[in-house]
């Protein structure tokens, strides 16, 4: 079964660190690019990042240029988001989606940014 | 950035019924336009790509059409299991926007 299964969320406070993760399974990971999504409790859905196959492209949304940092490791099958000065904005539920058409998502992970 | 307007923001119907939701572009995007559907603590699930291919495995009472800058989702014959949130997507350049989304509600 092809899925993907965020985790790393929490709690931090205004100005602190975070890293999620997605791990991949079901499907040759290397061989997609993979994004994260977010959604901010009430809100819609924000794309935030994207990552090619290989690695050797990446893409921000400009609300998170600077700030956050896509990676994966295909030989562990997992993808990465390094997140750096963290705002209230940015409390939401992270997804992480495959391919281009996000054809497959995961469950999320909730990530509050609060003091 | 592309602007995807969805409309209606909710709409309220019977089991049976059809529904329609529309998804305008800023610009036109080609055939770049994807729905989702998203129930709350699930993950959103692809209905169609490519603003008119079904997705494997999603019901055929899903349907979708447009290109450049018009779309519509159509549900026909709406199911129990049916009533979620509807969001369309641009997948035509960076960065990816979604729409607003469209609550499809019992009545």
């Amino acid at each position: 079964e092809v899925q993907l299964l965020e985790s790393g969320g929490g709690l931090v406070q205004p100005g602190g660190s975070l890293r999620l993760s997605c791990a991949a399974s079901g499907f040759t990971f290397r061989n997609y690019a993979v994004s994260w999504v977010r959604q901010a409790p009430g809100k819609g859905l924000e794309w935030v990042s994207s990552i090619s196959g290989t690695g050797g492209s990446t893409y921000y949304a400009d609300s998170v240029k600077g700030r956050f940092a896509i990676s994966r490791d295909n030989s562990k099958n997992t993808l990465y988001l390094q997140m750096s000065s963290l705002r209230a904005g940015d409390t939401a539920i992270y997804y992480c989606a495959k391919d281009k058409v996000f054809d497959i998502w995961g469950q999320g992970t909730m990530v509050t940014v609060s003091s | 950035d592309i602007q995807m307007t969805q409309s209606p923001s909710s709409l309220s119907t019977f089991v049976g019924d059809r529904v329609t939701i529309t998804c305008r572009a800023s610009q036109s995007i080609s055939s770049h336009l994807n729905w989702f559907q998203h129930k709350p603590g699930e993950a959103p699930k692809l209905l169609i790509y490519s603003a008119s291919s079904l997705q494997s495995g999603v019901s055929s009472r899903f349907s979708g059409s447009g290109s450049g800058a018009d779309f519509t989702l159509t549900i026909s014959y709406l199911q129990p299991e049916d009533f979620a949130t509807y969001f369309c997507q641009q997948s035509y350049t960076t960065p990816w926007t979604f729409g607003q989304g469209t609550k499809v509600e019992i009545k």
